[in-house]
């Protein structure tokens, strides 16, 4: 069975921009979780979806928002990128029981 | 909002020691998780724990979940240079729509 697939891998972006980063969760899971990973903050609660539907957010702007499709497969997206928004976007997903989470996408913000 | 205290920072180890970490919380959990992750992955779960009290074992991996429900621990017994890497502490309150809470890791290296 295929772990969860991020990608990409690497995105360097400038400030202002935005950016999409997709997620595609390991087969026959339905909810899909979205963290960002920062050396200061550690591993932060970004939201979850469960077909289709968003059933929670954590803590952060407006400018992060997420969809899920059909196939459960997730993006998230991140607008008027700030230098702060550097970090290491992390997915997971899970049908029952535990999260398996994918290797993230690494963004740079220059 | 909620807050995971997990301690030592980093451990400088000797191969073949034992190693503990522990979390402590300001509020309850229903479920505490410890997951290790490696350079350029994502963190992999190693024990799950689901009831106050609670110990688990997987391999040399040993932890606990608190009778108070602030605070698990993890052992690792007679180390091995590939237990290198960030250990982090994670609690969730509710069920499925809950984020996960984490720590903030132990980076646990090994000294040759």
């Amino acid at each position: 069975k295929a772990g969860v697939t991020q990608t990409p891998r690497y995105l360097i972006k400038t400030r202002g921009q935005q950016v999409t980063l997709s997620c595609s969760p390991i087969s026959g899971h339905r909810s899909v979780s979205w963290y960002q990973q920062t050396p200061g903050q550690g591993l932060q609660f970004l939201f979850e979806y469960f077909s289709e539907t968003q059933r929670n957010k954590g803590n952060f702007p407006g400018r992060f928002s997420g969809r899920q499709f059909s196939n459960s497969r997730s993006e998230m997206n991140v607008s008027t990128l700030e230098l702060g928004d550097s970090a290491l976007y992390l997915c997971a997903s899970r049908q029952t029981g535990h999260m398996y989470f994918g290797a993230g996408t690494r963004l740079s913000v220059l | 909002g909620q807050q995971l205290n997990q301690s030592p920072q980093s451990m400088f180890i000797q191969e073949g020691e034992d190693v503990s970490m522990n979390c402590t919380s300001s509020s309850i959990f229903n479920t505490w998780l410890w997951y290790k992750q490696d350079p350029g992955e994502g963190p992999v779960l190693l024990i799950a724990l689901y009831k106050a009290g609670e110990l688990t074992s997987n391999g040399r991996l040993t932890a606990q979940f608190g009778i108070t429900r602030k605070d698990s621990f993890l052992n690792i017994s007679a180390s091995i240079p590939s237990d290198v890497g960030i250990y982090f502490c994670a609690g969730q309150l509710g069920g499925g729509a809950d984020g996960l809470t984490f720590g903030k890791g132990t980076h646990l290296i090994i000294q040759p």
